[in-house]
């Protein structure tokens, strides 16, 4: 267990529509990133939240945001959303400089 | 985005073999290099990380070696077991930058 925890673990929704991804770090790291992944891709960086701050963005869409809270918890909202944003979304976090711990995912389906 | 390639795919070892999996990386500016385990279903798995001032790192079982002048990575695998069966990512972070993660290598052990 990583002690990243991320909810919820499936989602179908239809196209067109908006959800949101919860992450709740590992206790004590302050950096949380997203990534999504597609069958047969590889991890793409979405984007780097520390200490409630946006460090970094990745190949994220203007239709997805995210946003860290004072408690460390971070949500990714999707919306309008496509068929082609059906993948697997993964939080992870960090001690500065160190390894990235993942969650064990959303697995997002859209119909 | 940056390149993290690995040489093969998919790898079939027999139960109690070595396993070797390789990966090239692009950027010669990475400092820090990660191995990741992914089951089915699951999220990423930190297995053994190296910094570029190292070139061997042991762990249980696991060995990364890192090769700077080619640009190449690869994670030795002892006495390989049924469940080390899974997916192998390497990642690679430029300084101060994000992670870049490869496409994945399936690993196969055969009983």
């Amino acid at each position: 267990d990583s002690g990243v925890t991320q909810t919820p673990k499936h989602l179908i929704t239809a196209t067109g529509q908006r959800v949101t991804l919860r992450c709740s770090p590992r206790s004590g790291d302050l950096s949380v990133y997203w990534y999504q992944q597609s069958l047969d891709q590889g991890l793409q960086f979405l984007i780097h939240y520390y200490n409630g701050e946006e460090r970094a963005k990745g190949n994220i869409l203007e239709r997805f945001s995210a946003q860290q809270f004072p408690d460390l918890h971070s949500e990714l909202n999707l919306s309008s959303l496509e068929l082609g944003d059906s993948a697997l979304y993964f939080c992870a976090s960090s001690v500065e400089n160190q390894a990235l711990h993942f969650g064990n995912g959303t697995r997002l389906t859209v119909t | 985005g940056e390149s993290v390639g690995l040489h093969l795919p998919t790898l079939s070892v027999q139960e109690g073999d070595n396993s070797i999996i390789n990966c090239a990386y692009s950027n010669s500016a990475s400092d820090y290099f990660i191995w990741y385990k992914q089951e089915s279903g699951k999220g990423p798995q930190f297995i053994i990380d190296i910094r570029s001032n190292m070139d061997k790192r042991q762990g249980q079982r696991v060995t990364v070696l890192l090769n700077k002048t080619v640009k190449h990575l690869s994670l030795q695998i002892a006495a390989t077991q049924p469940g080390d069966s899974a997916v192998y990512f390497c990642a690679e972070r430029p300084r101060g930058n994000q992670f870049y993660f490869g496409t994945g290598t399936s690993l196969t052990v055969i009983p």
